[in-house]
């Protein structure tokens, strides 16, 4: 079975400073591993993923994720957060069983002026 | 095209009512999603069509009943609900690769039930 820890439920940061939203993972095989965002009253849309190759990976918007087996982790971080960023973010993992996906439980990013 | 579209985008309805939510894509995608969010909640996964063929229920109750019409349509139809049910209903779809579960999400339809 695969799951998905975010353990920040909501992260305040001043405009214009770094954030990094942490996830980590459990599973028993191979992972994909996904970062979502969704804003107020939207559905979900695909920042950045990992499936294989590079551990860091580059997203939309300025973001990027760095996967770290060792410590099945995989953080997503920015380095410079605009008040346009505000919304939830959904930490998500795959076993490869394609259609199966399972969310964390969310983290919402508040940008402050 | 990249675009999920869900109708409508607000739904009020009695626990006696018969209604039915739908949703399109038109990106080639062979399989779709319904999946359930609750206010401050994750999306849960409800079905799973793939090539137009149920394949996941994460056992949901019998009062939800989709169908999957054709390639590019997908619909969740409502009956009895409770009003529990009340959430945010999102669609979404796939290529049906094994590799790559990037998922499109639909704005979804936001169910309320009296």
């Amino acid at each position: 079975a695969q799951s998905v820890t975010q353990l920040d439920s909501q992260v305040p940061v001043f405009e214009e400073a770094p954030v990094e939203l942490r996830c980590n993972y459990s599973s028993s095989v191979s992972v994909y591993l996904f970062w979502y965002v969704q804003y107020p009253n939207q559905g979900l849309q695909l920042l950045l993923k990992y499936l294989s190759g590079s551990t860091l990976v580059k997203g939309i918007n300025g973001f990027e994720a760095e996967f770290n087996k060792s410590q099945t982790s995989f953080h997503l971080r920015k380095p410079s957060v605009h008040i346009s960023d505000t919304a939830e973010y959904f930490c998500a993992v795959s076993d490869g069983s394609y259609q199966k996906v399972t969310f964390g439980t969310g983290t919402k990013l508040q940008v402050i002026p | 095209d990249t675009e999920v579209t869900q109708t409508p985008k607000h739904l009020v309805m009695g626990m006696t009512n018969k209604k039915s939510l739908k949703c399109e894509q038109h990106m080639g995608h062979r399989a779709m999603y319904w999946y359930k969010q609750k206010a401050k909640k994750p999306p849960e996964l409800m079905f799973v069509y793939s090539y137009e063929k149920l394949s996941i229920n994460e056992s949901v109750p019998s009062r939800f009943s989709p169908e999957c019409p054709n390639s590019s349509l997908l619909n969740l139809h409502l009956h009895a609900l409770q009003p529990e049910d009340s959430a945010l209903y999102l669609c979404a779809s796939s290529q049906d690769r094994l590799l790559d579960n990037e998922q499109f999400f639909g704005p979804g339809t936001r169910l309320t039930v009296l």
